[in-house]
């Protein structure tokens, strides 16, 4: 299985900062199939980036991403209130999928 | 807009099978572009993916569960299921059904379903 390490396991940060959180993966991602994710409280996870750089549908221009291989980067340029939430990487090029352990955001 | 709603027993005696069923509305169920998954969370924990299924019935599982787990279609009713057998108090988690696209991962959830297992 491809094993997903995600950094920091918590960032805190205030609103109006920008935000950098890592994923590294224990072998290449095939096809940059690599994914995230945002989960907020009692809520299911929102697809927030796929093809390691795209932005899904609807999702503000503030995320994006970056990364091939096993090195991947998930940036929000300047946090609103509204992203203080858990982020997941997934790789869904290999399977079985696997996810990251998280990185929760919150505010400082 | 597509939607993804799951159903099923909200408590399962160990031992037991697990069924849990995903419906889809406000969108097609049968076309090649998508595949329909389980995935679960364990609570407090991260994501578990458990395995997908095309509408052909092709299906792929985590190896982790393989040996207990089914998924299957039904696509006159617009509706994939999951049956994970001996569940143990280790299968307590929130279920989530969700839409994947080719290339794109799962772009459309479920609002997700707890499962406890207890006697």
């Amino acid at each position: 299985d491809i094993v997903l390490t995600q950094s920091p396991g918590t960032l805190s940060l205030s609103p109006g900062e920008r935000a950098t959180l890592s994923c590294r993966a224990s072998q290449t991602v095939t096809s940059s199939y690599f994914a995230w994710y945002q989960q907020k409280p009692g809520q299911a996870p929102r697809l927030l980036i796929y093809g390691a750089s795209s932005r899904a549908t609807d999702i503000p221009d503030r995320f994006s991403g970056s990364g091939s291989g096993t090195d991947f980067t998930l940036t929000i340029s300047r946090l609103e209130p509204e992203d203080f939430a858990v982020y997941y990487c997934q790789q869904y090029g290999t399977s079985p999928f696997t996810f990251g352990q998280g990185t929760r955001l919150e505010i400082k | 807009q597509v939607q993804l709603q799951e159903s099923g027993p909200g408590l399962v005696k160990p031992s037991q099978t697990l069924s849990l069923t995903c419906t889809v509305s406000g969108g097609s169920i049968s076309s090649g572009d998508y595949y329909w998954s389980w995935i679960r969370q364990h609570p407090g924990k991260g994501l578990e993916w458990i395995g997908y299924i095309f509408y052909s019935g092709s299906t792929y599982y985590n190896p982790s569960l393989n040996s207990r787990v089914t998924i299957s279609v039904d696509t006159s009713k617009k509706q994939f299921s999951l049956k994970l057998s001996s569940v143990t108090a280790a299968d307590t988690a929130v279920y989530y059904c969700a839409r994947g696209v080719r290339g794109r991962s799962s772009d459309r959830w479920g609002q997700g379903t707890l499962v406890t297992v207890s006697s």
